[in-house]
């Protein structure tokens, strides 16, 4: 069983603050990692894909960074609206079970307008 | 369409019937998940199929039982099911295996009498 931790659990911030949260997984046998934001009564949402050690990616005010060698990522949200609450999981996958996706419990943001 | 359907949105169920969910994609994608959330836990993943064939059960108990009847519809059979396996269950598809990225529909949530 992968060891998946994301940290902080949950998180409350005011509108218009920026904030991070992060994603700690085995660093051996690495293969790619997925972040998703899940709102409450909606799919899952994919937000990136990343494979390579010193990735960054972008998407709005959203980004993402991934270590690969100690094994974690950082996920970024940029000047926080209420739109961005729900629940943001990050899914590592390993060489010899890259089929599979293993969830983080996730990170839960709420930004307070 | 990058969609991915599930019906019913909910279902509740006696511990003696028999009924089954449903998922549907328009996208081509090949392979189809069923993944298990229970309350405050990450998605567990369940069962994988890959061009209509079952490459992952993940020690599921038989009173779940998938179903792949084409490449576009996943379904799953449930029989005297117990008050525990009360949960949302996620579907999901991908190009393919091992996949870039999984698109999720937006569960059923089943309560189990």
């Amino acid at each position: 069983i992968l060891n998946v931790e994301q940290s902080p659990q949950s998180l409350h911030v005011q509108e218009g603050d920026s904030t991070n949260f992060t994603c700690s997984f085995p660093s051996s046998n690495f293969y790619a990692l997925h972040w998703y934001r899940w709102e409450t009564a909606k799919s899952p949402e994919a937000l990136f894909v990343m494979t390579l050690n010193g990735d960054e990616k972008k998407k709005g005010r959203i980004s993402a960074t991934l270590n690969t060698k100690e094994g974690y990522s950082y996920l970024y949200i940029k000047g926080s609206q209420p739109e961005d609450s729900a629940t943001y999981l990050c899914a590592p996958r390993i060489l010899g079970s890259a089929r599979q996706l293993t969830f983080g419990s996730g990170t839960q943001l709420t930004v307070l307008p | 369409d990058t969609e991915v359907t599930q019906t019913p949105k909910h279902l509740v169920m006696g511990m003696t019937n028999k009924k089954s969910l449903k998922c549907e994609q328009h996208m081509g994608h090949r392979a189809m998940y069923w993944y298990k959330q229970k309350a405050k836990k990450p998605p567990e993943l369940m069962f994988v199929y890959s061009y209509e064939k079952l490459s992952i059960n993940e020690s599921v108990p038989s009173r779940f039982s998938p179903e792949c009847p084409n490449s576009s519809l996943l379904n799953l059979h449930l029989h005297a099911l117990q008050p525990e396996d009360s949960a949302l269950y996620l579907c999901a598809s991908s190009r393919g295996l091992p996949s870039y990225e999984q698109y999720f529909g937006p569960g059923t949530r089943l309560t189990v009498t």
